[in-house]
């Protein structure tokens, strides 16, 4: 088993609909990591989170350490959103990370 | 944003050669990371630094080796390449102290190995 596990793994919608990714962990954390890539792009890190909820614009990310259980939601999606999401956790004193296997998002105008 | 490039951001080399890879900061961030991404694998992590000359292996360390000479500067060297090891490569950097974003990754370097 996965120590980060994301579902789902892909996920197409259509423009403007609400959409929810998950992120599960199975290891005792110091912070948990939301980051994009877009295809042939480079990395962006979106949030990190070591407890609550943080907003930066139509993202939202909320953590839940007793469940170890992540949310990313965006809101009022729209095609430029199309890129892999990618659930991450760090855990010790080096911030080495534990990477989920991303989920492919599509949204279609 | 902290800087951090990457460089070269393509090479093409051929199968046995030695290839060094760059990557640079512009602020004194003590983690770096590189990272190599290819399909069905996500993200690697190959080697890292927490300081001058303070490196460390990582999953897939076989066949590179690392170097940190001055903060700013984190190369990663192929000593022999060979055709798995074309990839795409990643360099990161922790960004200490900080309470919102956590890692910078630079633009990628891709590597073919013919």
């Amino acid at each position: 088993k996965n120590e980060v596990e994301q579902s789902p793994q892909n996920l197409t919608a259509q423009e403007g609909e609400f959409i929810t990714i998950n992120c599960s962990y199975s290891v005792g954390i110091s912070a948990l990591h939301w980051l994009q890539q877009h295809p042939g792009g480079g990395i962006v890190s979106l949030f990190m989170l070591s407890s609550g909820k943080k907003k930066h614009g139509r993202l939202i990310a909320t953590i839940n350490i007793q469940e170890k259980h992540s949310s990313l939601h965006i809101t009022a999606s729209h095609p430029r959103d199309s890129a892999v999401y990618i659930c991450a956790v760090s855990m010790d004193s080096n911030y080495q990370l534990i990477w989920g296997a991303g989920t492919k998002l599509i949204i279609k105008p | 944003d902290a800087g951090i490039t990457q460089s070269p951001r393509h090479k093409v080399t051929e199968t046995g050669t030695p290839v060094t890879l760059r990557c640079h900061q512009t602020e004194n961030h003590r983690y770096m990371y590189w990272y190599r991404q290819d399909p069905g694998h996500g993200l690697r992590l190959i080697h890292y630094s927490y300081g001058v000359k303070d490196t460390d292996k990582g999953e897939v360390s076989d066949g590179y080796s690392v170097s940190r000479s001055k903060t700013e500067d984190f190369l990663l060297t192929l000593e022999s390449a060979t055709s798995s090891q074309t990839s795409v490569y990643f360099c990161a950097i922790r960004r200490s102290g900080d309470s919102g974003h956590g890692y910078t990754f630079g633009s990628g370097t891709r590597l073919t190995v013919v």
